[in-house]
């Protein structure tokens, strides 16, 4: 099965700075990567995500990029403001939607004022 | 749109009882669902994948009958932690998905289970 190691566990940036989370992928028939935000006792939150038809994606502050190759994709959050702060998940996924996801282990973010 | 929605939310129970999560799509045909566990400060894990009408697909190392998935119609999947125990005191937590969310999952808000 598939295995997602992510890294760092835990990631303190000056706010204003820029924060980059890595993680790594075992299948290389995993072919959905998205990225999920989650607070405390909540829902995870999609906040971008990246088909392996696609080396690099970009939401305002938020990007992803991905080496099929190398079988690593990471997450790249610029211009970081408090509001960032929490723990970030990577995840892969297989197959047309119906397969479940495989997490990494979280990332916690930390921005500091 | 895409909601999905679980209840409850939190629930405390005795040891040895049953208890039953519901998952729900509210704005959508959920051809999928997933159940997730999420031990405190760590990752969420897959449990079972469940298809309307079928048999819901376990991860390995999850025991089916102790962790009963019924997913009875296209926007309802259920959980049932049977006979439970202190170890499975965790955040249960849904998703949801559908064929043209182009992979994409849905989450709910999570239940959040007390087993004294």
């Amino acid at each position: 099965g598939e295995n997602v190691e992510q890294h760092p566990s835990t990631l303190s940036v000056q706010e204003g700075d820029s924060a980059v989370i890595k993680c790594t992928y075992s299948d290389s028939a995993s072919n959905y990567f998205p990225w999920y935000k989650q607070e405390l006792g909540k829902r995870p939150q999609l906040i971008i995500d990246i088909r392996s038809n696609v080396g690099e994606k970009k939401d305002q502050r938020i990007a992803v990029t991905l080496n099929k190759t190398a079988k690593h994709f990471s997450l790249h959050i610029t211009e970081t403001q408090p509001e960032d702060s929490a723990v970030y998940f990577c995840a892969a996924m297989e197959g047309g939607g119906a397969d479940g996801l495989t997490f990494g282990k979280g990332t916690h973010l930390i921005i500091q004022p | 749109g895409a909601v999905v929605s679980q209840h409850p939310s939190r629930v405390i129970c005795k040891s040895g009882t049953s208890v039953k999560i519901e998952c729900r799509s509210l704005d959508f045909q959920a051809t999928t669902m997933f159940w997730y566990r999420q031990f405190p400060k760590k990752s969420l894990m897959l449990m079972a994948t469940s298809n309307e009408g079928s048999k819901a697909t376990y991860e390995q190392g999850v025991e089916k009958d102790k962790f009963l998935i019924n997913h009875a119609s296209l926007t309802l999947s259920t959980l049932t932690v049977t006979s439970a125990h202190p170890e499975d005191s965790s955040f249960y937590i849904c998703s949801a998905s559908y064929p043209i969310a182009h992979n994409e999952q849905f989450f709910g808000p999570g239940t959040r289970l007390t087993v004294l």
